[in-house]
């Protein structure tokens, strides 16, 4: 079966500094996908960035960046030049691009503080 | 392009009631998920639709738990009788359901607190 852990309960972070969030998987799979998710104070989960296991390159989406070692099985998030809004829970999660179901399998979330 | 729909978005009842939950996808959304996340963790799924069929619902507690797909577009989800342990947010998201653009789209949730 497959598993998400993310190490890190909380993790803070000054303004305008970059920090990076960890997660490792498991799978014997060799083909899946991998998200971070973002959920702030209100809730509702938004996509921060994704993963194609097959692509080498790193996913990048503007301040976000994702750093993918696939024979580790670790998919880190950096975030560059945090900004308040950043302040949310963040959640790794891992879909099995075999299965047909495209189900989700979420980590126990990261909570990050953007200090000012 | 309007977002994932819940409603109510908060519910307190008593333990030994029942509740319902409403969830409206994105347009032309073709799977729905619903999810249960417990505070402190991550969302775990209960139920997934594919259309109006359901694909995988190894996860709901099927003694206390249905969940249903309207004409293949709106689903609610109805815990009968309710728990203490069912407190939790219940999120309900959508994806187009093509393995290219499974991205997933979450609604607000709904906050259950059961007393």
């Amino acid at each position: 079966a497959q598993t998400v852990t993310q190490s890190q309960p909380e993790m803070s972070v000054q303004e305008a500094e970059t920090v990076t969030l960890s997660c490792t998987y498991d799978t014997s799979e060799n083909n899946y996908y991998l998200f971070w998710y973002k959920q702030p104070p209100s809730r509702q989960m938004i996509l921060v960035i994704r993963q194609e296991a097959y692509k080498q390159q790193n996913a990048t989406e503007n301040r976000f960046s994702v750093n993918f070692q696939k024979a580790a099985k670790s998919f880190s998030l950096k975030i560059s030049d945090s900004q308040l809004g950043d302040t949310a829970m963040y959640f790794c999660a891992f879909m099995n691009g075999y299965s047909g179901t495209y189900k989700y399998i979420f980590g126990t979330g990261t909570r990050l503080k953007v200090l000012a | 392009e309007a977002g994932v729909a819940q409603s109510p978005r908060y519910k307190i009842i008593e333990k030994r009631q029942s509740v319902a939950f409403w969830c409206n996808p994105i347009s032309g959304h073709a799977t729905l998920y619903w999810y249960q996340q417990i505070l402190g963790q991550g969302p775990k799924l209960l139920i997934q639709f594919q259309n109006n069929g359901v694909v995988d619902d190894s996860q709901l507690p099927k003694d206390r738990f249905s969940a249903e797909r309207l004409k293949g577009v709106d689903s609610t989800l109805k815990i009968q009788p309710a728990k203490l342990e069912d407190s939790a947010v219940y999120l309900c998201a959508s994806s187009s359901g093509a393995a290219s653009t499974d991205t997933q789209y979450f609604g607000p949730g709904t906050r259950l607190t059961v007393l």
